[in-house]
């Protein structure tokens, strides 16, 4: 079954660049999207955008001009980049598989990462 | 953006009981709802998909109905795992959003 690994800094400066990576094993690759989702402390959850294999991308247009999500087919792994970051940007951050069955849903989703950001 | 706003936002019950969790959309979103259970620390699991299709895996004790604007999520006979927060996820907008989660607590 598939398995999604993240890795990736959790502490940063405001105005550093968040680098999350998100491997992928266990099935197929292709064909699906890959998504990023972040859920601040005590907020809902929040879509950050998803990536094809062949590199076309969805942003969530409140993220769109400080994301980046990148992927590598070579290496069944997806990345995300956040630029800029303030303390609004403190959340768990998920990698998941973005599934398009009668709709849109995640599953399944990488442990997920805490990202602090503070000065 | 399409909110979607869960009520009621806690709840406690005891074992065995029967709960409704219900997720109201700001637009119509047809079918497009899901349902996702989470635990403290881990990432959330879906449950539901196209509002009322079950996930491989998951319990028959929990079921998804509503179409439009309301959806409800029902948990029969509950037992000691199902304690957690539940979350609706729409993917009629382009852009996807979730509810704010419901928390189910052990009465």
């Amino acid at each position: 079954q598939v398995q999604l690994q993240q890795r990736g800094a959790g502490l940063l400066k405001p105005s550093e660049t968040l680098s999350l990576s998100c491997s992928v094993s266990g099935g197929s690759f292709s064909h699906y999207y890959w998504s990023w989702v972040r859920q601040p402390p005590g907020k809902a959850l929040e879509w950050i955008g998803d990536i094809l294999q062949d590199g076309i991308t969805n942003y969530n247009p409140s993220l769109k001009s400080r994301v980046i999500i990148s992927i590598d087919t070579s290496d069944n792994h997806f990345s995300l980049k956040l630029t800029s970051v303030t303390a609004a940007d403190t959340a768990v951050y998920y990698c998941a598989r973005h599934v398009a069955v009668g709709g849109i849903y995640f599953d399944p989703w990488g442990q997920g990462t805490l990202v602090s950001v503070s000065s | 953006d399409i909110q979607l706003t869960q009520s009621p936002s806690s709840l406690s019950a005891f074992v065995g009981d029967r709960i409704t969790i219900t997720c109201r959309a700001s637009q119509t979103i047809d079918t497009y709802l899901n349902w996702y259970q989470q635990k403290p620390g881990k990432a959330p699991q879906l449950l539901i998909f196209g509002a009322s299709r079950l996930q491989s895996g998951v319990p028959s004790r929990f079921s998804g109905s509503g179409s439009g604007t309301d959806f409800t999520l029902t948990i029969s006979n509950l037992q000691p795992e199902d304690f957690a927060t539940y979350l609706c996820q729409q993917s009629y907008d382009a852009v996807i959003t979730f509810g704010q989660g419901t928390r189910l607590d052990i009465k």
